[in-house]
């Protein structure tokens, strides 16, 4: 199955700013997603990166806080915007190659926003 | 829409014993089923999944799960725990032929020596 590499592992940002995320998987995969991850709670889907067209987003997640881009088969970076301390969470980049393949995640982006 | 649901927050085993983790999902149609492990400070692990043919899958570490539709229930199984089983576990569904993966709370497992 594909290996995704997510950077940065974990920051610590100051409120108001933007930190983006990179996902890199070694090989073209159909989908790739973004999900949060907050203290103690289970993974919420914020978007799917479509490739060459703008990101399907989940209810409650907009593109201006969370822009999202995928130039390619193998790339997408998700962008949390003008943070707060309500965005410190796990960011988890994911990918599917294939029904058969099951979903693959990332190790994830640990955000603390003081 | 699809909706997953661990009615275990917490599960204490002691190590060598058997283990069952649960899950009930929600979904009106052949669903895709998976398990997933998330040790401290890690990304998720993919234990098994189901998507058709036999009920009883079997996963990596010495996991199996089984399949029951008239239950809505795909149930999590270890015979013999060990000490680096304890993490979080995590059962997904998703749409036949979906996309995304709907996530349940999460059981949080124990183990003692």
């Amino acid at each position: 199955s594909a290996v995704i590499s997510q950077k940065p592992s974990r920051d610590i940002c100051q409120r108001g700013t933007s930190l983006t995320i990179q996902c890199q998987v070694d090989s073209q995969v159909t989908m790739m997603f973004w999900y949060r991850q907050q203290p103690g709670q289970s993974l919420t889907l914020i978007a799917t990166a479509n490739q060459g067209s703008e990101a399907t987003y989940e209810s409650g997640f907009v593109i201006d806080k969370f822009p999202i881009s995928r130039p390619n088969l193998t790339f997408s970076t998700l962008t949390v915007s003008n943070m707060s301390p309500e965005d410190s969470s796990i960011y988890l980049c994911s990918a599917r190659e294939g029904v058969n393949y099951g979903y693959t995640f990332g190790s994830g982006t640990r955000l603390t926003v003081v | 829409a699809q909706s997953v649901t661990q009615p275990d927050i917490h599960i204490t085993v002691s190590e060598g014993a058997s283990l069952e983790l649960r899950c009930n999902y929600s979904y009106g149609a052949t669903p895709y089923l998976f398990w997933y492990v998330q040790s401290p400070g890690q990304g998720l692990q993919l234990l098994l999944k189901y998507f058709s043919g036999d009920t009883l899958v079997q996963g990596i570490k010495g996991f199996e799960a089984e399949f029951k539709r008239s239950q809505s229930s795909f149930n999590l199984r270890k015979p013999s725990v060990h000490w680096s089983d304890a993490a979080e576990y995590f059962c997904a569904v998703a749409a036949e032929g979906g996309n995304k993966l709907v996530f349940g709370a999460g059981t949080i497992l124990r183990v003692k020596s």
